[in-house]
């Protein structure tokens, strides 16, 4: 089946840094791929759409200058999360679809 | 816009228990719907879907019907097991919407006792 490959798994970075998630479309192209944030015991949150080749279309409340996106290949979107602050700290998933949406491991950042 | 209101967990079992857990949805149009499931510190993996009203979907013991004149896509399960622990996601796809983004209901906790 299609598989949807995200990493890191786990990263801890420390306040005012960056971290870079990186979400790959193993056996498939994917020209939209979904960023979405899943607070403690909470179902999870689009953030923003992917679009290969253009803008990221973002949420309402999601900060676009602190979530960079950028899609440059059909098989690879990246979330770079900016000046990081603790309140940041969440697990965040991709999702691409093949007939139906497939999603990542996850992400869980820890921001300290 | 489109929701999705599943029942609120946790729910405990004990094993060979017949499993419920509700899922009704609001929506434009004509959705796909979706189960996921998530296991402690794992992503989301697709358990079944349905993409038309009276489609059933079914995977590893686990069943729902699309049901559009209750707006419902209710996941059943005759005899659960331990291994069945975990966070169950109801979702759904607006069939206007690319790409497949999904409508995500607040997910039900299964916990399951020996």
């Amino acid at each position: 089946g299609a598989v949807v490959s995200q990493h890191p798994s786990r990263v801890i970075c420390k306040s005012g840094t960056s971290v870079k998630i990186e979400c790959r479309s193993l056996d498939f192209q994917a020209t939209t791929m979904f960023w979405y944030r899943q607070f403690p015991k909470k179902s999870l949150m689009l953030m923003a759409t992917s679009n290969e080749g253009s803008k990221a279309t973002y949420e309402q409340g999601v900060e676009k200058d602190k979530f960079l996106i950028n899609h440059a290949s059909l098989t690879l979107s990246t979330l770079t999360v900016t000046s990081a602050h603790p309140e940041d700290s969440s697990f965040y998933i991709c999702s691409a679809s093949s007939l139906v949406p497939f999603f990542g491991q996850g992400t869980r950042l820890t921001v300290v | 816009g489109n929701s999705v209101t599943q029942m609120e967990g946790p729910v405990t079992l004990s094993e060979e228990a017949f499993l419920t857990i509700n899922c009704t949805y609001t929506a434009t149009g004509y959705p796909s719907l979706f189960w996921y499931v998530q296991y402690p510190g794992e992503g989301l993996q697709l358990l079944l879907k349905a993409t038309k009203a009276d489609d059933k979907g079914s995977n590893k013991g686990f069943e729902a019907t699309y049901r559009k004149e209750t707006t419902s896509f209710h996941l059943e399960k005759g005899s659960v097991q331990v291994s069945d622990s975990a966070v169950y996601f109801c979702a759904l796809s607006d069939s206007n919407n690319a790409g497949n983004m999904l409508t995500f209901g607040g997910g039900t906790r299964l916990m399951v006792k020996p």
